[in-house]
């Protein structure tokens, strides 16, 4: 298994472009996440999806959009960039195991908006 | 509101040191977890524990359900323990998603 994987691990855009960051796992997982990654917070809940053709918002929503029109893929779109947008992405899948969701992320892509 | 602490913000050790990492959370959970994540490096998850204690190799994770805390240990601490280490929980209300807290810095010097 290849796991959760994330491309690109790094992408430089003007402020205005638009761009998908891409997130695909091969694990079979029913819910998968978006988070961003700023310095001196914790990790913030974009987007998620509890399964094929489920999204919705999490605490950082604005901005950004999702879709999930199959099990294995979640592209995050940045519709218009903007230099609050400049962080680390992570992309996570979690199944539910033995009552509780056991956790994988992504490599996590590095992301400046000039 | 629901809310990760955890302390301290950053830590420095020398190698070999026995190492404490806390975590406190203000509402009932159904699970936490201790992740790792090296400078410039992905999120690894170190342990998933709704209850008791867990070890694998030097690392030992404790929880306290009644004083809603966890303690993160490393035992024997090494250069390539140094990492930010990121303690996130799964409140009862919203058991699907993670809440995180803002991590803690480890540097381990020779």
């Amino acid at each position: 298994n290849a796991g959760v994987t994330q491309t690109p691990k790094f992408q430089v855009l003007k402020t205005g472009q638009s761009m998908t960051l891409q997130c695909a796992q091969d694990m079979n997982h029913e819910y998968m996440s978006w988070y961003r990654q700023d310095p001196g917070m914790g990790l913030r809940l974009i987007h998620y999806s509890v399964g094929a053709g489920i999204t919705d918002q999490g605490e950082v929503p604005n901005g950004y959009n999702v879709s999930r029109s199959t099990t294995e893929d979640f592209p995050l779109r940045l519709l218009s960039a903007a230099p609050s947008q400049t962080s680390v992405y992570f992309c996570a899948s979690s199944y539910r195991g033995q009552g509780t969701y056991e956790q994988y992320f992504g490599p996590g892509t590095r992301l400046t908006v000039t | 509101k629901n809310e990760v602490e955890q302390s301290p913000q950053n830590l420095t050790a020398q190698e070999g040191e026995f190492i404490t990492i806390n975590c406190s959370y203000s509402v009932g959970i159904s699970a936490l977890h201790w992740l790792q994540q090296h400078p410039g490096g992905g999120i690894v998850s170190l342990f998933m524990l709704s209850s008791g204690k867990k070890k694998h190799g030097r690392l030992i994770a404790t929880i306290n359900i009644q004083e809603k805390h966890s303690s993160l240990h490393i035992t024997a601490s090494h250069p390539r323990d140094s990492a930010v280490y990121i303690c996130a929980v799964r409140f009862l209300a919203t058991a699907s998603k993670l809440t995180f807290g803002t991590g803690t810095r480890l540097q381990v010097t020779l």
